[in-house]
């Protein structure tokens, strides 16, 4: 079975501030990890992913995240906010084998203040 | 466009109707996912496609509803009896197994409201 839990539903961060967007995982199997992001009235847009190979992964807009198997965490930085990233960030988790459906965490709404 | 597509963007129908959505994947994409979003949630698993085969459902997928894809193209989600509960955004997503290392390409979702 699989699960992600993203702490805190709601993040605030000044511009140019650092933006780190928390997510850990549960998965009985070797995980395949994601960010994607939700702007208002859009669907879901692809930042970045994990599957094999290098543990630091970057993505677009200048996001990147860690894996880290030992801590099961896959937390989502950017050094230096911008107002345009204000959305909606989802984590989510699947598996390498035949259904590979995505498990997805609750979100963390992201509010970049002036 | 070669995107992800959905029709319609948005639904409202009474208790008890029938509705139908419609997705169409990136063109050479054999697997198809649904996903239903409720405010303030993450996605949730409902079925999907490998080519025209319907291969998981969620238990989320009452008998109320169906999805099809018969000729491993574009999809259907049929809900019969709608329930304001159904009221959500439907998401469709396509990939390319194997190959696509599981990289989910979503639509812009259907909004369903049930009144």
């Amino acid at each position: 079975a699989q699960s992600v839990t993203q702490l805190g539903s709601h993040v605030s961060v000044s511009e140019g501030a650092l933006v780190l967007l928390r997510c850990n995982y549960s998965s009985s199997v070797p995980p395949y990890l994601f960010w994607y992001v939700q702007y208002p009235n859009q669907g879901l847009q692809l930042l970045l992913k994990y599957t094999t190979g290098a543990t630091l992964v970057k993505g677009i807009n200048g996001f990147e995240a860690e894996f880290k198997k030992s801590e099961t965490s896959f937390h989502l930085t950017k050094p230096s906010a911008h107002m345009s990233d204000a959305a909606e960030y989802f984590c989510a988790v699947s598996g390498a084998g035949n259904n590979r459906k995505l498990i997805w965490g609750l979100g963390t709404s992201l509010a970049v203040n002036p | 466009d070669t995107g992800v597509s959905q029709d319609p963007r948005h639904k409202i129908t009474k208790r008890g109707q029938n509705v139908t959505f419609r997705c169409d994947p990136i063109s050479e994409h054999n697997r198809l996912y649904w996903y239903r979003q409720t405010l303030g949630q993450g996605p949730e698993f409902l079925t999907y496609f490998q080519n025209e085969a319907q291969l998981e459902k969620s238990r989320l997928l009452s008998d109320r509803f169906s999805a099809e894809r018969p000729k491993g193209s574009f999809s259907t989600l049929e809900i019969q009896r709608t329930e304001q509960g159904d009221s959500a955004m439907y998401l469709c997503a396509s990939s390319l197994s194997p190959g696509g290392r599981n990289e989910q390409f979503f639509g812009p979702g259907t909004r369903l409201t049930v009144l």
